[in-house]
């Protein structure tokens, strides 16, 4: 079985400051990992995944995360946000054999400063 | 452009009602699943079906069913609601086959329990 942790509920930050949200996770065997996002009023949508291959994956709209199995931890990060970035970010896992289950966090609320 | 639809947005109940959501994709995808949000607690499983009139229980199935009679549609059902069925309930889908598909989400179904 897998498990998620988000470690921080929310996140406050100025707009154009750096971010990182944390997210560890738990698993007896290999595991994909994604991010999604749940913009204010909106169901969540696929923000990056990590399958294989390298461990630092990116998103469209500047963000990125890496892939550590040392730590296994897969935490998000942007070097700049805007306050379009404004949600909740929700980190998952599941395992090769999951069949399609997908185990979420409890979630991550950031919210940008001007 | 991909789709799930949810048959309502906020939804007001009675304790005791029988209550039915109903979710409906475009993408002729074969799985799909129930989840309900809570603050703090993220998305849990409630249901999951793999095809036709196929129907898996996830984490939290007390005090639901669901139902699958076209592939497009997948219902759930509050046989008798209580209020601690009070929360926000999102339906999913993503394709057959590898477990690290992207599922795709409705926009939610905010429902009360009075």
């Amino acid at each position: 079985a897998q498990s998620v942790t988000q470690l921080d509920s929310q996140v406050p930050v100025f707009e154009e400051a750096p971010v990182e949200l944390r997210c560890n996770y738990s698993s007896s065997v290999s595991v994909y990992l994604f991010w999604y996002v749940q913009y204010p009023n909106q169901g969540l949508q696929l923000l990056l995944k990590y399958l294989s291959g390298s461990t630092l994956v990116e998103s469209i709209n500047g963000f990125e995360a890496e892939f550590n199995k040392s730590q296994t931890s897969f935490h998000l990060r942007k070097p700049s946000v805007h306050i379009s970035d404004t949600a909740e970010y929700f980190c998952a896992v599941t395992g090769y054999s999951s069949a399609s289950k997908i185990i979420f966090g409890s979630g991550t609320r950031l919210s940008i400063r001007p | 452009d991909v789709k799930v639809t949810q048959s309502s947005r906020y939804l007001v109940k009675r304790t005791g009602e029988k209550v039915f959501l109903e979710c409906v994709q475009d993408m002729d995808h074969e799985n799909m699943f129930w989840y309900r949000q809570d603050p703090g607690l993220g998305l849990r499983l409630i249901y999951f079906s793999y095809d036709v009139k196929m129907k898996e229980k996830g984490d939290i199935p007390e005090g639901y069913s669901v139902s699958r009679e076209k592939k497009e549609r997948f219902s759930l059902i509050l046989e008798s609601a209580s209020t601690n069925q009070t929360s926000m309930y999102l339906c999913a889908s993503s394709p057959g086959g590898e477990t690290y598909n992207e599922q795709f989400f409705g926009p939610g179904t905010r429902l009360t329990v009075l």
